[in-house]
């Protein structure tokens, strides 16, 4: 069964960096998408981040939000963090027939 | 560019039927993968289903029977027919596009409630 983890709740201070982990029971060749969901407003898709740690991001995305990948480790870093990011980060993946989500992270910049 | 929007959605009493609709521009419904997910108040992101470019369909548990998913080619547009709505599915309601959902539409509320 494919299931996604996420930590429920992240913190940094302005301007720190934040890193955001998801992690994949399934094994570790599993791609993931990262998408920002800031308070009152729908998702946004940030990045879709291979296994191997190459990643492809969202138009207009910062190059402040970076991933990267470790085994079934998928991250999201966040530099130079501004009042903006404060948000739930979901991770999500697919295989044929279904989609998954993570349960969320909730970031708050301090 | 690439344009999701929904509407469709609306107060229906439990054992009601609404459609959802997704209009898509910038790119052609029937040559992606597309999906409807939700969110019901303060919680996380529910995938509900799937149509991929071939035209197979795919559900989560919970709605298997109930909602169905369609497209139609000559509108663009992605439809999501919900029947016997139950109060657990009232959420705001999401097209997306790809399997990485890249873009999100700006979603539609659904409230079941008698």
């Amino acid at each position: 069964q494919l299931v996604l983890t996420q930590s429920p709740s992240a913190s940094a201070s302005l301007g720190a960096s934040v890193k955001i982990t998801c992690t994949v029971s399934s094994g570790h060749k599993y791609a993931i998408a990262w998408h920002q969901q800031q308070p009152e407003k729908g998702p946004r898709f940030l990045m879709k981040l291979n296994s191997d740690g190459s990643h492809n991001k969202g138009d207009g995305i910062p190059d402040r939000f970076s991933g990267s990948s470790s085994g079934a480790e998928r991250y999201l870093t966040i530099s130079s963090l501004q009042s903006e990011d404060e948000a739930d980060y979901y991770c999500q993946t697919w295989d044929t027939g279904i989609q998954v989500f993570g349960g969320g992270t909730k970031l708050t910049v301090l | 560019e690439v344009q999701l929007v929904e509407s469709g959605g609306g107060l229906v009493q439990p054992g009601g039927s609404l459609r959802l609709s997704c209009v898509v521009s910038g790119f052609t419904v029937s040559s992606d993968y597309m999906s409807w997910v939700r969110q019901a108040p303060g919680r996380g992101l529910e995938w509900v289903s799937v149509i991929y470019s071939g035209g197979s369909t795919y559900y989560t548990d919970s709605v298997k029977g109930r909602f169905t998913i369609s497209r139609d080619n000559s509108k663009n547009t992605l439809y999501l027919q919900m029947n016997s709505l139950r109060a657990e599915d009232t959420a705001v309601y999401y097209c997306a596009r790809h399997d990485w959902f890249d873009p999100w539409g700006q979603g539609t509320l659904v409230t079941v409630s008698s």
